[in-house]
């Protein structure tokens, strides 16, 4: 158990739908990353954030946005949603805001049909 | 440019040794990762280089060569469940320290 943890674990909903993905840090921990994992493919960055402050960005869509909040946890919004975007979605937090080993949760596995 | 490179697939016998090589390249060079992902669950963190040198710990070993944009994880005494992908990820400084992934080498155990 990595003490990240993330929520739903299963998701399926229509194409043109929003969806919300969650996820908490390991206690003490500031920094929070999205990764997308299409299906047999490699890890792909989303966005990290630092303690609240967006602190790195990659290539992530228009379509989709993130926030931090005080309490340190951290949204994925996913909206207008296509069949790509069917993936595993993962979670991970450090306690750096650069660097330092990356803590991932269990992904939340998003399916649209 | 970010780029990084590993086998796609790789396929070992069990007890045997495989060692599975990562280039990259990176505006501003600052650590590599190692870490192992079987199907469908989370990658697990295995082994940090920054330094030029060799990593050991237990059966896996992880080696850097940073002037060469080079590394490679080496798994010794091969287990079945060994059989995984293993993601190599580089810091790049330039990016804000951003960690960047490969695409991963999944490598098969056959008894």
């Amino acid at each position: 158990d990595s003490g990240v943890t993330q929520t739903p674990k299963h998701l399926i909903t229509a194409t043109g739908q929003r969806v919300t993905l969650r996820c908490s840090p390991r206690s003490g921990d500031l920094s929070v990353y999205w990764y997308q994992q299409s299906l047999d493919q490699g890890l792909q960055f989303l966005i990290q954030y630092y303690n609240g402050e967006e602190r790195a960005k990659g290539n992530i869509l228009e379509r989709f946005s993130a926030q931090q909040f005080p309490d340190l946890h951290s949204e994925l919004n996913l909206s207008s949603l296509e069949l790509g975007d069917s993936a595993l979605y993962f979670c991970a937090s450090s306690v750096e805001a650069g660097g330092g080993e990356l803590f991932f949760g269990e992904g939340s596995r998003l399916t649209v049909l | 440019g970010q780029n990084i490179d590993q086998p796609t697939e790789m396929t070992a016998t069990e007890g045997a040794i495989v060692q599975i090589n990562c280039t990259y390249q990176t505006s501003g060079f600052n650590g590599l990762f190692w870490y192992q992902q079987h199907a469908g669950e989370a990658p697990t963190f295995l082994s940090y280089n920054v330094l030029d040198g060799l990593e050991e710990k237990g059966r896996f070993s992880s080696f850097l060569s940073r002037s060469k944009g080079y590394s490679y994880l080496l798994l010794k005494e091969l287990q079945m469940k060994d059989s995984a992908s293993y993601l190599c990820a580089v810091i790049h400084k330039a990016a804000g320290n951003k960690l960047t992934f490969g695409g991963g080498t999944r490598v098969l155990v056959k008894p």
